[in-house]
């Protein structure tokens, strides 16, 4: 049972576009999300995160939306740069505490100059 | 970079023998976690720890153990390798519950 979803396994881009990755979610008890980037032979790093007592997130190109009635949350990067090209991946927090993070299976984004 | 160091970076080994991988922080972090990343899958937790000697399952913990002896050492044996086993494993840190976990640069297993 995957409680977090990323259903497009691939996204590609022209540089200075705007890109998004989507997100679903299963589980209402969620209550923060965040996202992660991973660059080949790297590990995952940390990239934005939404509570969700909030809609929005901002971080300079980057921006996350969530939309609570829909169980779902995008992340947007405006404008585009081929360095944005890795593996996206959302996540949440498992109840019961410890940090236990649910991973979505990713989403590979290509920026093409 | 969050000192996070795994060990080793690479490793071939074959059905049915051990293999224990190392992951070492130098952060001071309470918790730590080990992930396995497959195609489709995404991270999926294996086993965490939230401090010396206290250690947990994950959704994915058959087939492994956990040892943490040292706030600095979290070790993940696969007690008898199988071939679908074959994974790259992350290492991950964090200094409370909801604080950003930090992962390390992985370690690439292939069980023949």
């Amino acid at each position: 049972d995957q409680q977090v979803k990323q259903n497009s396994p691939s996204l590609s881009v022209q540089e200075g576009r705007i890109s998004i990755l989507n997100c679903d979610y299963t589980n209402s008890m969620f209550d923060y999300f965040l996202w992660y980037k991973k660059y080949p032979a790297e590990g995952p790093t940390f990239l934005i995160s939404i509570s969700s007592i909030k809609d929005k997130n901002e971080d300079g190109r980057f921006t996350v939306f969530l939309n609570k009635s829909a169980k779902h949350l995008s992340l947007h990067i405006v404008p585009s740069q081929p360095g944005d090209s890795a593996v996206y991946f959302c996540a949440a927090p498992l109840s019961g505490g410890y940090n236990k993070l649910i991973f979505g299976a990713g989403t590979r984004l290509a920026v093409h100059p | 970079d969050a000192g996070i160091t795994q060990s080793p970076r690479h490793k071939v080994t074959e059905t049915g023998t051990p293999v224990t991988l190392r992951c070492h922080q130098t952060e001071n972090h309470r918790y730590m976690y080990w992930y396995r990343q497959d195609p489709g899958h995404g991270l999926r937790l294996i086993h965490y720890s939230y401090g010396v000697k206290d250690t947990d399952k994950g959704e994915v913990s058959d087939g492994y153990s956990v040892s943490r002896s040292k706030t600095e050492d979290f070790l993940l044996t696969l007690e008898s390798a199988t071939s679908s086993q074959t994974s790259v494993y992350f290492c991950a840190i964090s200094g409370g519950a909801l604080e950003t976990q930090y992962f390390g640069p992985g370690t690439r297993l292939l069980v023949l």
